[in-house]
């Protein structure tokens, strides 16, 4: 089964400082990759998303991520982060496979993310 | 609001007590996903339905869980006969299509539904 690994479990920046947070997953076959965000007391929400192509992606609010197959990575980066980028970020990571049992995304267990004005 | 709805949004129970946690999903969306997220860890698959029919269930949902999606349209989660573990965050999301990987690959998430087991 696959699997999504965050190694960063809290990071605090200070504003305008450059972000990249890892994401790594355990799967050899192909995968579409994704970055949710959760602001505090908002639902979580899509931030960017990695099915085929051009392996640098890019999100809303300046994110963007970077599949990397051969490290099995998908880490998120912002060259310059803003107060506002304060949230818990949660990589995800489906099998692209057609059959019925695999059509759920599997999410890692998240990185808080605190910018000090 | 026309996004997923959650109700109650909170629910504390003593211990033996059932609970049952309702969805509304975004209309016309095909497809619900019922989740548990506890505190530090990201949100574990529970189970997922397509218009009415429950298509896979995870082996964290235990006998005493049970998910029905009677119309196709909103969801209930009911927990019966709660434990302290089962105190967590139970979030709904939907999504349009047959075939998730087909669509956007978006998830739409609803606030959640927190579960104070004591």
């Amino acid at each position: 089964a696959q699997s999504v690994s965050q190694h960063n479990h809290h990071v605090i920046l200070s504003e305008a400082a450059s972000l990249e947070l890892g994401c790594n997953y355990s799967y050899g076959g192909t995968v579409n990759l994704f970055w949710y965000v959760q602001y505090p007391g908002q639902h979580l929400q899509l931030l960017l998303k990695y099915f085929s192509g051009d392996p640098l992606v890019k999100g809303i609010k300046g994110f963007e991520a970077e599949f990397i197959k051969s490290k099995f990575s998908f880490n998120l980066r912002k060259p310059s982060v803003q107060w506002s980028d304060t949230a818990e970020y949660f990589c995800a990571v489906i099998v692209s496979i057609s059959n019925f049992g695999n059509e759920k995304l599997t999410f890692g267990t998240g990185t808080r993310l605190t910018i000090i004005p | 609001d026309t996004g997923v709805s959650q109700d109650p949004r909170h629910k504390i129970t003593k211990r033996g007590q059932n609970v049952t946690f309702r969805c509304d999903p975004i209309s016309e969306h095909n497809r619900l996903y019922w989740y548990r997220q506890t505190l530090g860890q990201g949100p574990e698959f529970l189970t997922y339905f397509q218009n009415e029919a429950q298509l896979e269930k995870s082996r964290l949902l235990s006998d005493r869980f049970s998910a029905e999606r009677p119309k196709g349209s909103f969801s209930t989660l009911e927990i019966q006969r709660t434990e302290q573990g089962d105190s967590a965050m139970y979030l709904c999301a939907s999504s349009l299509g047959t075939t998730f990987l087909l669509q956007t690959g978006e998830l739409f998430f609803g606030e959640g539904s927190r579960l104070t087991v004591l």
